[in-house]
């Protein structure tokens, strides 16, 4: 069964300091996809990057940036200069390929960021 | 850029009353999903839909969820009789194929009193 564990409950920072968010995950399956959405005080999921398991780049967009390792199952997101509008919590979650028809996505626990001014 | 829609966003009802939450999914998507967040808690899976039927469901979804696709647009999440614990925010999504563009509404927090 798959499982994604985040470590941190809660990070709290001052603004314009770098905040990094970890990420460990389980899987069986060689194919995968890991997501991170943002959930902010008004409660919605905002989707921020989708990554499949053969692709193992880091990627940066804008302030934010992504490290994946397969080797140790992590799939870190870092926050650069962090403003107070970051403030929210942040999930990990991975989808299983060749699953039944729509592959569930499972979450981990999250990691409430509080970015202060 | 599309939106997946739901409807309501809040809703209170009394223990034991049905429930439905609706959803409208991204018109070209196929894969349609509902999860669910007890407050202060992860998101959990409850069921998929693909192809006018459950692809897969979770050990949340007992006998008292359904859910259904009734026209071409909508698709729905019913609680047969909700009881307190079903209090959550309810989210809808929708995939193309399952994995691109796995998109989820804003929400609908259902609260039993």
């Amino acid at each position: 069964a798959q499982k994604v564990t985040q470590a941190q409950t809660e990070i709290s920072v001052v603004e314009k300091e770098d905040v990094t968010l970890d990420c460990v995950y389980e899987t069986r399956d060689t194919t995968y996809y890991l997501f991170w959405y943002k959930q902010p005080p008004s409660g919605e999921l905002v989707f921020l990057i989708r990554r499949n398991s053969f692709d193992e780049q880091n990627e940066i967009s804008g302030r934010y940036s992504w490290n994946f390792q397969k080797s140790t199952s992590s799939f870190n997101f870092t926050i650069t200069a962090s403003q107070v509008v970051d403030s929210a919590v942040y999930f990990c979650a991975l989808s299983e390929v060749g699953g039944a028809a729509g592959n569930k996505l499972t979450f981990g626990g999250g990691t409430r960021v509080l970015v202060k001014p | 850029e599309p939106e997946v829609t739901q409807t309501p966003s809040h809703q209170v009802t009394q223990m034991g009353q049905e429930v439905i939450l609706r959803c409208v999914p991204i018109s070209n998507h196929l894969y349609f999903y509902w999860y669910r967040q007890i407050l202060g808690q992860k998101v959990e899976f409850l069921v998929s839909f693909y192809n006018n039927e459950i692809s897969e469901k979770s050990e949340i979804f007992d006998d008292q969820f359904s859910v259904e696709r009734p026209d071409g647009s909508n698709f729905t999440l019913k609680i047969r009789s909700t009881k307190l614990e079903d209090s959550a925010m309810y989210f809808c999504a929708s995939t193309r194929d399952g994995f691109y563009g796995y998109t989820f509404g804003s929400g609908t927090r259902l609260t039993v009193v």
